[in-house]
């Protein structure tokens, strides 16, 4: 079964919008990862935020992680067209497989 | 050179074929890794390979079958598939197979089994 779970499943919005997405996760963990997958094609690592951290950011995205609530979120700020892609969040519980939660839909509408 | 590489980009095969799939990092990365990844849904880990040795294999049907030649090249060998592995095959790289190193993946090749 897989570890996390995003929500949610789709998202479509306006450029220039702030999107937010979220990830919860089952047991404990070490990081916690966000992924970027435009159509067909291969993962793009976003963000990596150890269990030790509350807030990170890079560039237009910000990353919160919340352990006590198994949860962490995701917020692109200033949307463009470019951000319409797949965003996986991803833990590697208990070892060194990485496991992906079930992945949100962005869409940005020019 | 933050690339991974793979070939091909798609593959056509007949459930009788064999066939390879190729990826290349010179990130000087120790650890690769094989995910498989259906339609709409999250890539799903098949191998990692640690220091050029296999470490993990997750229950992976025969039928595929892992290979590292070197630090720097991870093959998949593929034969007598089923229409069911059809999927995108995705290559990853990281510094090592510890749990703290994001991971760098390649375009992936679109396999189709006939």
């Amino acid at each position: 079964s897989q570890q996390g779970e995003e929500d949610p499943q789709a998202l479509s919005i306006q450029e220039g919008e702030n999107a937010t997405m979220n990830c919860s996760y089952k047991t404990s963990i070490n990081n916690l990862q966000w992924y970027r997958q435009n159509s067909g094609r291969g993962l793009v690592h976003l963000i990596l935020i150890r269990s030790n951290e509350r807030e990170k950011h890079s560039g237009r995205l910000r990353v919160t992680l919340d352990t006590s609530k198994k949860s962490s979120s995701l917020l692109i700020t200033a949307s463009r067209a470019a951000d319409t892609a797949s965003y996986f969040c991803a833990t590697a519980p208990g070892g060194s497989r990485l496991t992906f939660g079930e992945g949100t839909q962005l869409t940005v509408n020019p | 050179d933050t690339e991974v590489t793979q070939t091909p980009k798609h593959l056509v095969m007949g459930m009788t074929n064999k066939k390879s799939l190729k990826c290349e990092q010179h990130m000087g990365h120790r650890a690769m890794y094989w995910y498989k990844q259906k339609a709409k849904k999250p890539p799903e880990l098949m191998f990692v390979y640690s220091y050029e040795k296999l470490s993990i294999n997750e229950s992976v049907p025969s039928r595929f079958s892992p290979e590292c030649p070197n630090s720097s090249l991870l093959n998949l060998h593929l034969h007598a598939l089923q229409p069911e592995d059809s999927a995108l095959y995705l290559c990853a790289s990281s510094q090592d197979a510890r749990i703290l190193w994001e991971q760098y993946f390649g375009p992936g090749t679109r396999l189709t089994v006939t």
